[in-house]
């Protein structure tokens, strides 16, 4: 009965290096949510995804980031030359298929440092 | 633009109080979500309402989806210390299948 897992829960980076947060979602869901918070702050939707299909990317930086989620494997959230200004908690989501079910759980979030 | 409005933004009460959130919002939602995060963790979902005028009961919540599906409100009796934590809405539109949060309500119960 495993929940959405996100791995790793901390992660430290120096300026410039790169952030790979993986989230592998519920068995049986196809949907992946992806959403950044600030401390003191709601959740910022970031990016929606199908397998093999980016849906709906439209809160999502235009430079340095990227999201996947392949047939096989976990979602990725991939930041390139990371920046102080992306420390953040970053929450993955996961749904059935939207037209059967919009329920989302989630993950205990991978909480970005960088240094 | 905000989608979703929450009010109030911050609640201190005593503990056995009553208190009620409000999530406020122009569009119309299929269906919306209540979710509670504690400190270090996700978001984990309480409920979903997807009739208008739906009412829920999770023993001392009453959550309520409004005739129009613009609104809900989240309703607690006799709140204790262990509903201490940050309560969010999410909703998802007839346009998009994208769950959109509200800002949140940060709930302090003082012994």
């Amino acid at each position: 009965n495993a929940g959405v897992m996100q791995n790793p829960r901390h992660l430290v980076r120096r300026r410039g290096q790169e952030a790979r947060l993986r989230c592998s979602p519920m068995k049986g869901h196809s949907h992946v949510y992806w959403y950044r918070q600030l401390p003191e702050e709601g959740l910022k939707f970031m990016v929606y995804l199908q397998k093999e299909n980016i849906i709906d990317e439209s809160g999502m930086p235009k430079e340095r980031f990227s999201a996947e989620f392949p047939k096989e494997g976990p979602s990725i959230l991939r930041i390139q030359q990371v920046v102080r200004g992306d420390s953040a908690a970053y929450f993955c989501a996961s749904s059935p298929a939207p037209e059967v079910n919009t329920e989302a759980f989630f993950g205990q979030g991978t909480r970005l440092t960088v240094v | 633009t905000q989608l979703l409005e929450q009010s109030p933004q911050f609640l201190s009460i005593q503990e056995g109080e009553n208190l009620t959130v409000y999530c406020n919002s122009s569009s119309v939602f299929s269906s919306l979500q209540w979710y509670r995060q504690e400190p270090g963790e996700g978001p984990v979902l309480l409920v979903t309402v997807v009739t208008g005028g739906e009412v829920k009961k999770l023993k001392r919540l009453t959550f309520q989806f409004g005739d129009a599906r613009k609104d809900s409100s989240l309703h607690i009796t006799a709140a204790q210390p262990g509903d201490t934590g940050l309560y969010l809405c999410a909703g998802v539109t007839h346009s998009s299948y994208k769950l959109i949060f509200g800002s949140g309500t940060r709930l302090l119960v003082r012994p």
